[in-house]
């Protein structure tokens, strides 16, 4: 059974406009929570995190927001750039640990000029 | 700073071959871990060094899979004997030990395709 679900497997978004990609865990035990973007033969690329003590994180446009009750993240592009263009994983794991990530599916983000 | 670099990029073996992929993380990265990604699914962690002791390897399939991190340095994983389900693309990371009660990201190679025919 999955503990991350991303279940969006694609979006679709105007340049300029903002992104929104989901996420919903189940596992009370994660207390990190990452996003990484992903192009084409390559690697996944560390975006943006968030520890479970905060709500919201923000680096220049990319800002995530953790519901804790809700068991459920989001990260938001504003503006959204054609560069932003790629495949969206979110990622969560337990601190302590600093053992293995546990990765949703992924969400193929387009961003249309 | 040189990221971290898995060899080879493709691998295209007959079910039944032996496999070995190459892991150098980041230089200084005590953490290295290894996942893979099969058929558009969600990454799936393998196993975690510290160093060169392993520390969890509970994402390992089965005994076909053997991985090494000898001098904690670089890490290969070998796949003896390959089998069809084994394709996939193989990732390495590797992250600097973090403080307690903190959490360092994890840097990721470009991967490994491996196709078993």
């Amino acid at each position: 059974d999955q503990q991350v679900k991303q279940n969006s497997p694609s979006l679709s978004v105007q340049e300029g406009r903002i992104s929104i990609l989901n996420c919903d865990y189940t596992n009370s035990m994660f207390d990190y929570f990452l996003w990484y973007k992903k192009y084409p033969a390559e690697g996944p690329t560390f975006l943006i995190s968030i520890s479970s003590i905060k709500d919201k994180n923000e680096d220049g446009r990319f800002t995530v927001f953790l519901n804790k009750s809700a068991k459920h993240l989001s990260l938001h592009i504003v503006p959204s750039q054609p560069g932003d263009s790629a495949v969206y994983f979110c990622a969560a794991g337990v601190e302590r640990s600093q053992g293995n990530l546990i990765f949703g599916k992924g969400t193929k983000l387009s961003v249309k000029p | 700073e040189a990221g971290v670099t898995q060899f080879p990029s493709h691998s295209v073996i007959e079910k039944g071959q032996t496999v070995t992929l190459r892991c150098d993380p980041i230089s200084g990265h005590d953490n290295l871990y290894w996942y893979r990604r099969v058929m558009g699914k969600e990454i799936k962690f393998l196993l975690h060094f510290v160093k060169e002791s392993k520390q969890d390897e509970s994402g390992m399939p089965n005994n076909r899979f053997l991985a090494e991190r000898t001098g904690g340095t670089y890490s290969t994983l070998k796949v003896q004997p390959a089998e069809l389900e084994d394709s996939g693309v193989y990732f390495c990371a590797s992250s600097h030990l973090a403080m307690y009660n903190s959490y360092n990201e994890q840097f990721f190679g470009p991967g490994t395709r491996l196709t078993v025919l």
